[in-house]
């Protein structure tokens, strides 16, 4: 299975300041089409997670453009440019090459 | 509005075999580019993808839960189904269903989540 490891795995934020997280697969996650078959994920507290970004770099409808995906191949990045509150819950990446699915440990963000 | 409502025994005894249905409103599990998945969620940890499968009938399991797995799609009654066969306490989590896509380029992925079942494992 690929394994897709994530960093920080605990993340403090200021309201209004940036915020990174990285995620690494162990496979290469870059399709013969140039796409990179990477997503990511933000569950709530108490909440099913929700889609943020396909293909590594695509905002799901209704997704706010604070958030941004990038990276090729094995190593991707999520950003948030300015944390809110309502960004709090706890991020996962997911692979969409190979199967089976694959998620990342999740990276917890919270509001310092 | 899309809704995914997952449904079937919060608690199940080890060696018996969990069922779940995930019933839909809002639209039809017909729907051409759709399928339908689940993935579950042990308390306090991370996701595991559990498998999916499309309205023909074909589907992708994870092969370390491969050989107690069955999924299910009935049209009639816009929902779809999980079996897990020979459960042990290990088998305990959330389980929430949901909705694939696919995009223009021929990617799939999941977009849309039920909220989540919550099954015990438990003599």
């Amino acid at each position: 299975d690929v394994v897709m490891t994530q960093s920080p795995l605990s993340l403090p934020v200021t309201p209004g300041e940036p915020a990174s997280i990285s995620c690494r697969s162990s496979q290469s996650l870059l399709n013969s089409n140039g796409n990179n078959y990477v997503d990511w994920y933000l569950q709530k507290p108490g909440q099913s997670p929700q889609l943020l970004i396909y293909l590594g770099s695509n905002r799901a409808s209704g997704v706010p453009d604070r958030f941004s995906g990038s990276g090729s191949g094995s190593e991707f990045t999520l950003k948030i440019s300015r944390v809110e509150a309502e960004d709090v819950g706890v991020y996962y990446c997911m692979q969409g090459l190979h199967t089976p699915r694959t998620f990342g440990q999740g990276t917890k963000v919270e509001i310092k | 509005q899309l809704q995914l409502q997952e449904s079937g025994p919060g608690l199940v005894k080890p060696s018996q075999t969990l069922s779940l249905t995930c019933t839909l409103s809002g639209a039809s599990i017909a729907s051409g580019n759709d399928y339908w998945s689940w993935i579950r969620q042990p308390a306090g940890k991370g996701l595991e993808w559990i498998g999916r499968m499309y309205t023909s009938g074909s589907t992708n399991y994870n092969p370390s839960l491969k050989s107690r797995l069955t999924m299910s799609v009935d049209t009639s009654q816009n929902h779809f189904s999980l079996k897990l066969s020979a459960v042990t306490a290990a088998d305990t989590a959330v389980y929430y269903c949901a909705r694939g896509t696919r995009e223009s380029s021929g990617y799939d992925f999941i977009d849309f989540w039920g909220q989540g079942a919550l099954v015990t494992v438990s003599s």
